[in-house]
């Protein structure tokens, strides 16, 4: 079935841990987009993809990186963990002229 | 800069009543609209986009260039609208930029 799959759906981890937040699809869109949002708060663009080896930043500047080697998976990692990391990060995948098809999420908590 | 507004946090309302989530925009150029819901538990999707005028769950938008507008109406409430509600502006092929979001509150 096609979809759009986060993993994991929560993580708390210590300062300092290295992370990388999973996000695959099975719908063969070439663009995807991290999403960071907080609690009651708009979604900000943190990076996005045209396609493989294509990587951008958003608007909202981040410490994660990204990678896009291919198609179908679309991981972002951050070095180091720290508190001002925690929150929820939403993948999304899409095409030309369709809307953005969003993951479950992934809710982060660094302690 | 490109701006969507959603003003009111929370709306609650009583089941049956009518129901507008307001969104106001800012863009330069041609704008293409939308409208995501999330229910409790599930994930971000579309409910609607203005360029498809379409009625979805019996929710309408329409886009009012003048007042720089696109709310969400319905005109009788059910309680399985009760979710969080965003508006979203395409600003290019690629970037969608989202409000705030909405909590919809509908009281039995």
């Amino acid at each position: 079935e096609a979809d759009i799959y986060q993993t994991p759906r929560y993580l708390v981890i210590g300062t300092g841990k290295k992370i990388t937040l999973e996000c695959s699809q099975t719908m063969g869109h070439d663009k995807m987009y991290w999403y960071q949002q907080d609690p009651g708060m708009e979604l900000h663009l943190i990076h996005y993809s045209y396609g493989v080896n294509s990587t951008e930043k958003g608007d909202l500047s981040s410490e994660s990186t990204v990678s896009r080697i291919r198609t179908e998976h679309f991981p972002l990692t951050l070095e180091s963990a720290r508190p001002s990391h925690t929150s929820q990060y939403l993948c999304a995948a899409g095409g030309p002229n369709t809307e953005a098809f969003f993951g479950q999420g992934t809710r982060l908590t660094v302690v | 800069a490109q701006r969507v507004t959603q003003p009111e946090k929370l709306l609650s309302v009583f089941k049956g009543a009518p129901v507008e989530l307001k969104c106001n925009y800012s863009y330069s150029g041609s704008p293409e609209l939308f409208w995501y819901v999330q229910y409790s538990r599930q994930r971000l999707q579309l409910l609607l986009r203005h360029i498809s005028r379409e009625s979805i769950k019996g929710f309408t938008a329409d886009l009012n260039k003048g007042e720089t507008s696109f709310h969400l109406k319905k005109p009788f409430a059910q309680e399985e609208d009760s979710a969080m509600y965003y508006c979203a502006l395409r600003e290019s092929s690629y970037k969608l930029i989202f409000g705030s979001g909405t909590r919809l509150l509908v009281r039995p």
